[in-house]
């Protein structure tokens, strides 16, 4: 089934930087690629999704980047806020549309 | 706003009982999941299913079974819960194909087995 590796677990930026969080995939065939936020206590929420016909997309302060060649696709959050603070999952389909398969989480702490 | 809920948000059970977990949707979703959150193991897909009365093991299917006789409600159930099944448990529904569009989760339910 579909392995989806993703690196770092943990993640401490002081505000205003920049965060990176990256995922790997193992099946070529997979074609769509979200990430969802989840706060302490609170459900997963979708953040931002991207599909294998392009390379990048971008909404405000956040960006995800696709390299199917390598099968790796990275999240990037500018300017970090205390409230980015949260455990970030990436996922996978496996082949086709089948079910996602998720990485194991980046807990992001964000310091004032 | 609640599009996804699940009936219990905290549960104590003994070793041996029958557990159920319920979920309900209200979007009118075809898809619904189960899925179980342990610290540094992400989230892991227990079953699934696409439509009613349809089911699908996930990857960690052992101990549990679910069911679907309504579009909008999916129970998960732990025949005979141990202590390994101490954990969240989170719900989420999708409509079209099933890896290829957004979950909408639950606020989960915490299980505890003594």
């Amino acid at each position: 089934g579909e392995n989806v590796e993703q690196h770092p677990s943990t993640l401490s930026v002081q505000e205003g930087d920049s965060a990176v969080i990256k995922c790997t995939y193992s099946d070529s065939a997979s074609n769509y690629f979200p990430w969802y936020k989840q706060e302490l206590g609170k459900r997963p929420q979708l953040i931002i999704d991207i599909r294998s016909n392009v390379g990048e997309k971008k909404d405000q302060r956040i960006a995800v980047t696709l390299n199917k060649t390598a099968k790796h696709f990275s999240l990037h959050i500018t300017e970090t806020q205390p409230e980015d603070s949260a455990v970030y999952f990436c996922a996978a389909p496996l082949s086709g549309y089948s079910t996602l398969t998720f990485g194991k989480g980046t807990m992001l702490l964000v310091s004032p | 706003d609640v599009k996804v809920t699940q009936s219990s948000r905290y549960l104590v059970k003994r070793t041996g009982e029958k557990v159920f977990l319920e979920c309900v949707q209200d979007m009118d979703h075809e898809n619904m999941f189960w899925y179980r959150q342990d610290p540094g193991l992400g989230l892991r897909l227990i079953y699934f299913s696409y439509d009613v009365k349809m089911k699908e093991k996930g990857d960690i299917p052992e101990g549990y079974s679910v069911s679907r006789e309504k579009k909008e409600r999916f129970s998960l159930i732990l025949e005979s819960a141990s202590t390994n099944q101490t954990s969240m448990y989170l719900c989420a529904s999708s409509t079209g194909l099933v890896g290829a569009n957004v979950l909408t989760f639950g606020a989960g339910s915490r299980l505890t087995v003594l």
